[in-house]
């Protein structure tokens, strides 16, 4: 089974340009979330798809932030405009819905904003 | 929210040592799942708990989830240098599709 797909591992920019990371889920995995992690704490949930529609977004910070899951498979997240404390390794994971099993995190992209 | 604590954040062993993390909530949680990552890596799932007062184990690691469902605990025995990692604690939120993760408990083995 081929695993989570993120592109790019890596990215740097400068504060205040844009940077789109992208996402491709396991096949047949409904649910998609992207997650925050800075370095030395926990994931911190962003955004849950559920197939293409968009079931948690409370802790997107809407402003600069966005992500699309048009056709219910792969995920874009976008940061316009990008700012010092962005920096972090976003990571994309899915999950085949209720099942109960365990998300699929993909290797993530590490973001270092200048 | 719901928040849960995991303890503690780090934890010096020398090889061969056993290695305790503990997570606690104050609510009643539906199941808990734990997650290890290596440095630079990215979170993979070891197992999920269900049931009151449920142990499961994985060669060197035991799990055990609290009887009242409101802490959890993972458990290493004889740790070694491949067990180095951050441990997470990732309970079930008020969606059964969303985790609510702890800050996790660092592993590292003294030289």
């Amino acid at each position: 089974e081929a695993g989570v797909a993120q592109s790019p591992r890596y990215k740097i920019i400068e504060k205040r340009q844009s940077v789109a990371f992208w996402c491709n889920p396991i096949s047949g995995h409904a649910t998609l979330y992207w997650y925050q992690q800075i370095l030395g704490q926990g994931p911190k949930l962003l955004i849950q798809f559920q197939n293409n529609g968009v079931v948690d977004d409370s802790q997107l910070p809407k402003d600069r932030f966005s992500a699309e899951r048009l056709k219910g498979v792969d995920s874009t997240l976008k940061i316009q405009p990008a700012k010092l404390e962005d920096s972090a390794v976003y990571l994309c994971a899915s999950s085949l819905t209720g099942t109960g099993v365990g998300y699929t995190f993909g290797s993530g992209t590490r973001l270092t904003v200048v | 929210g719901q928040q849960v604590m995991q303890i503690p954040q780090y934890q010096h062993v020398q090889e061969g040592e056993d290695f305790t993390t503990y997570c606690n909530s104050s609510t009643t949680l539906s199941n808990i799942q734990w997650y290890k990552q290596r440095p630079g890596g990215h979170p993979v799932f070891l197992i999920q708990l269900v049931k009151s007062g449920e142990v499961k184990k994985q060669k060197r690691l035991t799990f055990q989830f609290g009887e009242a469902k409101k802490n959890s605990s993972l458990h290493i025995t004889a740790t070694q240098t491949t067990d180095v990692g951050t441990y997470f604690c990732a309970p079930a939120g008020d969606s059964n599709y969303q985790l609510i993760w702890g800050a996790g408990t660092k592993l590292i083995i003294k030289p």
